[in-house]
């Protein structure tokens, strides 16, 4: 089956600075990648999602880049801010979705 | 519109006992899965309904644990003699999916916290 790898598990950046999330798969089978957004207590969230067929998705601060050769696609957050705290899952699959462990971001003002 | 519900938010029981836990989707999606997520770890796949097919069962992780998808529409999740172990929030997340295009957007529930004293 699909194994998905996430790094790092924390990220501390200051407010304004990028992030960069880190994702690999194992199945080549695989063929979506989303990425959710889970706030503390709260449900998880898509924030963005790219599929096989395309290298690169931006939606504002946010962008994923996916390269299925070398199996791994990333999270790009550009200046981030205090909102954007909280523990980010990246998950790829086909039928069904396999999720990587998370990674808790935290925004310093 | 609603979103995906679940009941109850909040279960404690004692170990041994039968657990059954609801999960309502969004109307008309035809997908439906089940995850487990112990404290500060990841979404762990259970089981995935899509229509009328057989479930796909290969997350579960023993044959204490069983679900149920009533056509289109709710679905149960049974832990029978629980143990602590099973102590986790237990998620459902629906999706539109299409035959020409097997993923869509998982929407999440509010998940349910089962304690297992």
């Amino acid at each position: 089956g699909e194994n998905v790898e996430q790094h790092p598990s924390t990220l501390s950046v200051q407010e304004g600075d990028s992030a960069v999330i880190k994702c690999t798969y194992s199945d080549s089978a695989s063929n979506y990648f989303p990425w959710y957004k889970q706030e503390l207590g709260k449900r998880p969230q898509l924030i963005i999602d790219i599929r096989s067929n395309v290298g690169e998705k931006k939606d504002q601060r946010i962008a994923v880049t996916l390269n299925k050769t070398a199996k791994h696609f990333s999270l790009h957050i550009t200046e981030t801010q205090p909102e954007d705290s909280a523990v980010y899952f990246c998950a790829g699959g086909y039928s069904t979705l396999t999720f990587g462990k998370g990674t808790m971001l935290l925004v310093s003002p | 519109g609603a979103g995906v519900s679940q009941s109850p938010s909040n279960k404690v029981t004692e170990k041994g006992k039968d657990v059954e836990l609801r999960c309502d989707p969004i109307s008309g999606h035809t997908a439906l899965y089940w995850y487990r997520q112990r404290l500060g770890q990841g979404l762990e796949f259970l089981i995935y309904f899509q229509g009328n097919s057989a479930p796909d069962k290969s997350g579960l992780p023993s044959d204490r644990f069983s679900a149920e998808r009533t056509g289109e529409s709710v679905s149960t999740l049974t832990i029978q003699r629980t143990q602590q172990e099973d102590s986790a929030v237990y998620l459902c997340a629906s999706s539109l999916a299409s035959s020409g295009s097997p993923y869509n957007e998982q929407f999440f529930g509010p998940g349910t916290r089962l304690t297992v004293l």
